[in-house]
């Protein structure tokens, strides 16, 4: 069975300031990964995904993520917060069988001006 | 392209009612949607795999007679909550994986509110 964990159920930066959410996951066949933002009384919009090949995934909205096998980890970066991304963050790893998911717990993200 | 749209978005009933959350594919065919429900704050828990002409297959937990799930073509799963009570109460989503893909993504409806008095 897989799992995922994310550090930090609520994170706070300031505008311009680096954004860096964390999730390690534990899989026990090759996984593939994404992230997913969720606004308020909104579902799950794919941020990045990765499957195979190159381990820098980059996504919408300047966000990117680096698949570091060694350290089980996809943790999601920007380089530039803006207030427009104050929301709910999601790691989920899918290992195949059923496409079923697996979510971490979920990062809210706050943006101070 | 990978729409996937729910109906209704917010739904208020009485206890004791049964209420039905349709989840369609718009442009593409699903032959896999999940149903997961979010409580305030939470992550998303699945609920049950719904697949094209079979019975759904619902994880540990979730009553099977309570939240009926019936996937009757490519583009259309419904959950119906039989007898609601208020700890039904909660964010429904759904998900729709297209049959055509290859990297198991999962494309989300924008979820239904359910609210039990």
């Amino acid at each position: 069975a897989q799992s995922v964990t994310q550090l930090g159920s609520h994170v706070s930066v300031s505008e311009g300031a680096l954004v860096l959410l964390r999730c390690n996951y534990s899989s026990s066949v090759p996984p593939y990964l994404f992230w997913y933002v969720q606004y308020p009384n909104q579902g799950l919009q794919l941020l990045l995904k990765y499957t195979t090949g190159a381990t820098l995934v980059k996504g919408i909205n300047g966000f990117e993520a680096e698949f570091k096998k060694s350290e089980t980890s996809f943790h999601l970066t920007k380089p530039s917060a803006h207030m427009s991304d104050a929301a709910e963050y999601f790691c989920a790893v899918s290992v195949g069988a059923g496409n079923m998911l697996t979510f971490g717990g979920g990062t809210r993200l706050m943006v101070k001006p | 392209g990978a729409v996937v749209s729910q109906h209704p978005s917010r739904v208020i009933c009485k206890s004791g009612t049964s209420v039905k959350i349709e989840c369609r594919s718009l442009d593409f065919q699903a032959t896999t949607m999940f149903w997961y429900r979010q409580f305030p704050k939470q992550s998303l828990m699945l609920m049950a795999t719904s697949n094209e002409g079979s019975k759904a297959t619902y994880e540990q937990g979730v009553e099977k007679d309570k939240f009926l799930i019936n996937h009757a073509s490519l583009t259309l799963s419904t959950l119906t909550v039989t007898s609601a009570h208020p700890e039904d109460s909660s964010f429904y989503i759904c998900s729709a994986t297209d049959s055509g893909g290859s990297y198991n993504e999962q494309f989300f409806g924008p979820g239904t509110r359910l609210t039990v008095l």
